[in-house]
């Protein structure tokens, strides 16, 4: 059965701290991977990673994928109040018919 | 606003009810989707449509019935809910099912259903 599996389920740091979120994953005929930030309802796009070790950044935040260990990893640095959210990641199968959520982790960014 | 409009913001239905969510995008999307996003759960697939086909029915129960007259529009009607069923419920759409090569999906705001 296909899943996703995020760690920590939550965080709370302080602003200007760097955190680190992880995501791993199996599912059957991988093909891309996705990272969400979820802040009240809808969920915001933030990164589609398909290839290993390319690093994927916007602005304070970078996403890279490792296929061979199955997880990717989201860095968010020099945190501020408005990154307090929660950050999805999907993993969706080759035939697009497969799309799975991992449970998020919950980021809280102190002042 | 998104680019996908769902409506009602807000729900409150007792059990006996029939109700139905709509969902609304103007962004030339041809695959539309429902998520059931329970409290302290994963984000749920529940049923994705291609070209106004249905392509996928995660097992959700017989009572959320799902519609797409057309490519623009997608609708879940309610009948004889649970209050397990109380939830967010998020419309998404995407350029082609499977959209991770176009950047992903688009969510709308979701209708938060409370079932009594």
């Amino acid at each position: 059965e296909d899943k996703v599996v995020q760690s920590p389920l939550s965080l709370v740091v302080h602003e200007g701290d760097t955190v680190t979120l992880n995501c791993s994953y199996e599912v059957t005929n991988f093909r891309s991977l996705l990272w969400y930030k979820q802040e009240k309802k809808a969920p915001t796009f933030l990164f589609m990673l398909t290839s290993s070790g390319i690093e994927k950044k916007s602005g304070r935040l970078s996403s890279i994928l490792d296929k061979k260990e199955l997880f990717s990893i989201l860095n968010i640095t020099a945190t501020q109040t408005g990154d307090s959210a929660i950050y999805l990641c999907a993993v969706e199968d080759n035939y697009g018919q497969n799309f799975v959520f991992g449970p998020g982790t919950r980021l809280s960014v102190l002042p | 606003e998104t680019g996908v409009t769902q409506t009602p913001r807000h729900l409150v239905m007792g059990m006996t009810n029939k109700k139905s969510l709509k969902c609304e995008q103007h962004l030339g999307h041809n695959a539309m989707y429902w998520y059931k996003q329970s409290a302290k759960k994963p984000l749920e697939l529940m049923f994705v449509y291609s070209l106004e086909e249905r392509v996928e029915n995660n097992s959700v129960p017989s009572r959320f019935s799902p519609e797409c007259p057309n490519s623009s529009h997608l609708f879940l009607h309610l009948h004889t809910l649970q209050p397990e069923d109380s939830a967010l419920y998020l419309c998404a759409s995407s350029q082609i099912q499977g959209a991770g090569l176009f950047g992903g999906y688009t969510f709308g705001s979701g209708t938060r259903l409370t079932v009594v």
